[in-house]
């Protein structure tokens, strides 16, 4: 089974933080992404990485940057935290045929 | 107009009920569809793929209306166990593998 792990599963930052979330994936699989999950919002890209060294803006990449220096690293990161970035978030990783996405168990963030 | 869009519900249903959901896409050149599964405080994961054909696996059942742009989800005989979010999941096929989700349509089964 493929493997999406991601590093913390519960985080609380305080307002104007660096923040880092990592996501590691073990099935050598080309494709990963960011979402965050909110409430009446469901599942909203934040940004995806096609390649190593490859990003691609997602629907709400504001605030938001990201990093993948190795094919099975995927890291989001929030350059200055703020209260309404408080959310779910979740990594995802797929082979390039279209089979769908498997999640890691998502990183809870709270910041204050 | 959003990309996918379901009913989120909540449906409240007995035990051993049918019950089914929907889910219309905007985008006509879609290609893949999925429901996935979500319990409260979890990751979604895959329930099954949507085929051209429509699929069953066990008491669930996927069908794809290409002409109407929807997909729908039966669960027949439904067990306690089923309670969880169902999202509905669409590839657009304009840019690889970007897949969007519909919000969720929320199931309780009551004994």
């Amino acid at each position: 089974d493929v493997k999406v792990t991601q590093s913390s599963r519960y985080l609380v930052k305080r307002t104007g933080e660096k923040v880092f979330l990592e996501c590691v994936q073990d099935m050598d699989h080309e494709n990963m992404f960011w979402y965050r999950q909110d409430p009446g919002l469901g599942l909203r890209l934040i940004y995806f990485s096609y390649d190593v060294k490859m990003k691609e803006k997602g629907d709400i990449p504001e605030g938001y940057s990201v990093s993948r220096e190795k094919k099975e690293r995927f890291s989001l990161i929030l350059e200055s935290a703020s209260t309404n970035q408080t959310s779910m978030y979740l990594c995802a990783s797929s082979p390039g045929d279209w089979n769908g996405y498997t999640f890691g168990s998502g990183t809870r963030l709270t910041v204050v | 107009r959003k990309e996918v869009e379901q009913d989120p519900g909540p449906f409240n249903v007995p035990e051993g009920a049918t019950v089914a959901f929907n889910c219309t896409y905007s985008n006509s050149a879609s290609q893949s569809f999925f429901w996935y599964r979500q319990d409260c405080r979890k990751e979604p994961k895959l329930l099954m793929s949507v085929y051209s054909s429509g699929n069953e696996d066990g008491r669930f059942t996927a069908q794809l209306n290409r002409a109407s742009q929807y997909i729908s989800l039966l669960i027949r005989d439904s067990k306690l166990s089923d309670s969880a979010t169902y999202l509905c999941v669409v590839n657009m096929g304009n840019t690889g593998n970007q897949f969007y989700f519909g919000t969720g349509t929320s199931l309780t089964v009551i004994p």
